[in-house]
């Protein structure tokens, strides 16, 4: 079967660092991505993962462990704009399945 | 225009109607999906295209017909819906889909559907 799991909410201060964790447990396996969603807008691309370790693009890092089935979104020097919705999603196999979790409502309070 | 638009982006129909949702991408990619987002459950893959050809349908009924005339446009048909298929669909684009290079996905604004 296909599952993934979030946390459902998270709260974090302005210039704080958060972590929003992502397991997963899926027939296949070609990458996992992150995307952010703001509340009425469309899911935007945050990053993608297919091998072990950590990504990092500016204030956003994303790591993963195959092996663990388990991913992480590092959000650094949080800002009140980075207040969203953040889905992980995994590839198939053959790239053409795409799974999302439920989804991380994350706040950022002042 | 640019990226990925949807129209129309709110639809209230009643269940004996046909409507056609549609999608329009400006970013020369391959591969187009259909997603249905509903409240408090995951992002649900639809239906995939690769090069105009449907390569993913994933159970979904009937009711729901993609069309896939060239890459850059794609249309979901609905016919005899039910209630419990309100919901945010959207639209997203892909350089590509299968393979060994996986792309990320495009997004549109999405189609929010209600069946009365």
């Amino acid at each position: 079967g296909q599952n993934i799991d979030q946390p459902t909410e998270m709260t974090a201060t302005e210039g704080a660092i958060v972590q929003i964790n992502c397991t997963y447990q899926t027939s296949g396996f070609n990458g996992l991505f992150w995307y952010q969603q703001h509340a009425g807008e469309a899911p935007t691309f945050l990053s993608y993962n297919v091998l072990d370790g950590l990504e990092e693009k500016g204030r956003f890092s994303s790591f993963l462990s195959r092996s663990k089935g388990y991913s992480y979104l590092l959000l650094k020097e949080l800002q009140m704009k980075d207040s969203a919705s953040y889905l992980c999603a995994v590839a198939d196999n053959y790239g053409q399945n795409f799974v999302f979790g439920p989804g991380t409502r994350l706040s950022v309070l002042p | 225009e640019t990226g990925v638009t949807q129209t129309p982006r709110h639809l209230v129909m009643g269940m004996t109607n046909k409507k056609s949702l549609k999608c329009e991408q400006h970013l020369g990619h391959n591969a187009m999906y259909w997603y249905k987002q509903s409240a408090k459950k995951p992002l649900e893959l639809m239906f995939v295209y690769n090069f105009k050809e449907q390569t993913e349908n994933n159970s979904v009924p009937s009711r729901f017909s993609p069309e896939c005339p060239n890459s850059s446009h794609l249309f979901l048909h609905l016919h005899t819906l039910q209630p419990e298929d309100s919901a945010l669909y959207l639209c997203a684009s892909s350089q590509g889909s299968g393979g060994q290079t996986i792309y990320e996905q495009y997004f549109g604004p999405g189609t929010r559907l209600t069946v009365t």
